[in-house]
């Protein structure tokens, strides 16, 4: 069975780091890209970024209002995928959501997801 | 970016209806790279529909998605209990996924 754990959210102060892990099982993880979304308080669904498999470069792409500031990574050996989230804002306040990319065919597996408050 | 437009905002029907939504982008999608997921409260999103037409694993055959090129449709031939809930599109066949604002199917 698929399965994709967040962890690491919490309360954090504007301008401070956070790192999500979204724990994989169930499937070869280093096959597939995978990819980070959020959902602020009430609102829509927003894509944050995703990395692609090895056998695609590894490369990443970001959201334009988080580039150069979050950065995607993965651990294939540990079926981990990392979002490095810094200098955040106010306004990264939302649940974010780790997923498998299964290609053409979408994005198929979510994780249940985890908040992240900045606040002062 | 490629902008996507969902309506109506809100659709009120009730249980056994067909429910209708619409989805239109602001350019032409990639290789009808155009998904469809449901989500309810406090859970996260499920895939219904992928390549604008295919449904995921495990989707009940009441849910289909048609179109090409800049308008899509979802279509829930006869509404259940369970199927009340927000439904979003989304595009991914350009490197910058987007989502469309959602339509709220609820209770009439």
């Amino acid at each position: 069975e698929v399965q994709l754990v967040e962890s690491g959210g919490g309360l954090v102060k504007p301008g401070r780091s956070l790192r999500l892990s979204c724990t994989a099982s169930g499937f070869t993880f280093g096959d597939y890209a995978m990819s980070w979304f959020r959902q602020a308080p009430g609102k829509g669904l927003e894509w944050v970024g995703f990395i692609r498999s090895k056998a695609y470069g590894g490369t990443t792409e970001y959201a334009a209002s988080v580039k150069g500031r979050f950065t995607i990574s993965r651990d294939d050996s540990k079926s981990i995928a990392y979002l490095q989230m810094n200098s955040l804002k106010t306004e990264d306040t939302a649940v974010y959501y780790c997923t498998r990319w299964y290609g053409d065919y979408g994005f198929d597996y979510w994780g249940q997801g985890t908040l992240v408050t900045v606040s002062s | 970016e490629i902008v996507l437009t969902q309506s109506p905002g809100t659709l009120s029907l009730s249980p056994g209806e067909r429910a209708t939504l619409s989805c239109r982008a602001s350019q032409s999608v990639s290789s009808s790279y155009l998904a469809w997921y449901q989500q309810k409260p406090g859970q996260a999103p499920r895939l219904l529909i992928y390549g604008a037409s295919s449904r995921a694993t495990g989707i009940p055959d009441r849910f289909s998605g048609s179109g090409s090129g800049t308008d899509f449709t979802l279509t829930i031939s006869r509404l259940e209990p369970e199927d009340f809930a927000v439904y979003y599109c989304q595009q991914y066949g350009s490197s910058r996924i987007t989502f469309g604002p959602g339509t709220k199917v609820d209770i009439k």
